[in-house]
């Protein structure tokens, strides 16, 4: 079983839909990331969470530390959303990143 | 003030070549990561440096890949004798310290193939 598991791995959303995508982990953890990749470009770091909530523009991320569990949501998705993206986890005694495999989002006009 | 800086951003090695990847980090870090990506995987850890100090090579192979960070210029990842196998994006990332309040930063990846 991965350490990071994320769902769903595939997600398609029509212009405007409110999206959920989870993430699941089972070691301990001193910060979250939420990443995003384009299809043959970079990684943009979205969020970074230690706790609670945070919000930019409309992306929303929140954590549960005592549930091991992380949603990032996407209010009135847009085409220029669809994108991979990417949970990922600094292990409470190493300082690398754990990562899920993604959850790939097609938003559709 | 310029993020993090692979180049090349794409590398054609023929197989048997060495590959080497750079990486300079943002201004101001001195902790560089590397990270590999397969194709239609996700990404992994590779290693972990601080300025002429390996501090975790857990997930480098242990053959033919070596990474370094030297006192000046850019970290390099080396991999000698490249094999198909080895066809992947690398990314790069770079941090200020380690405490958790200071996220890692990525660079745009080096996408290497082997002929």
């Amino acid at each position: 079983k991965n350490e990071v598991e994320q769902s769903p791995q595939n997600l398609t959303a029509q212009e405007g839909e409110f999206i959920t995508i989870n993430c699941s982990y089972s070691v301990g953890i001193s910060a979250l990331h939420w990443l995003q990749q384009h299809p043959g470009g970079g990684i943009v770091s979205l969020f970074m969470l230690s706790s609670g909530k945070k919000k930019h523009g409309r992306l929303i991320a929140t954590i549960n530390i005592q549930e091991k569990h992380s949603s990032l949501h996407i209010t009135a998705s847009h085409p220029r959303d669809s994108a991979v993206y990417i949970c990922a986890v600094e292990s409470y005694n190493t300082d690398k990143l754990i990562f899920g495999t993604g959850t790939r989002l097609q938003v559709f006009p | 003030n310029a993020g993090v800086m692979q180049n090349p951003r794409h590398l054609v090695r023929r197989r048997g070549q060495e590959a080497r990847l750079r990486c300079s980090p943002m201004k101001g870090h001195s902790h560089v990561y590397w990270y590999r990506q397969l194709p239609e995987e996700g990404l992994k850890f590779m290693v972990y440096l601080q300025k002429e100090n390996i501090i975790d090579e857990s997930g480098m192979p242990k053959e033919r890949f070596s990474a370094e960070f030297p006192k000046e210029g850019p970290s390099i990842l080396r991999i000698q004798q490249v094999v198909r196998g080895d066809s992947a994006a690398y990314f790069c990332a770079s941090s200020r310290t380690v405490n958790s309040n200071q996220p890692q930063h990525f660079g745009d990846g080096t996408r290497l193939s082997i002929l």
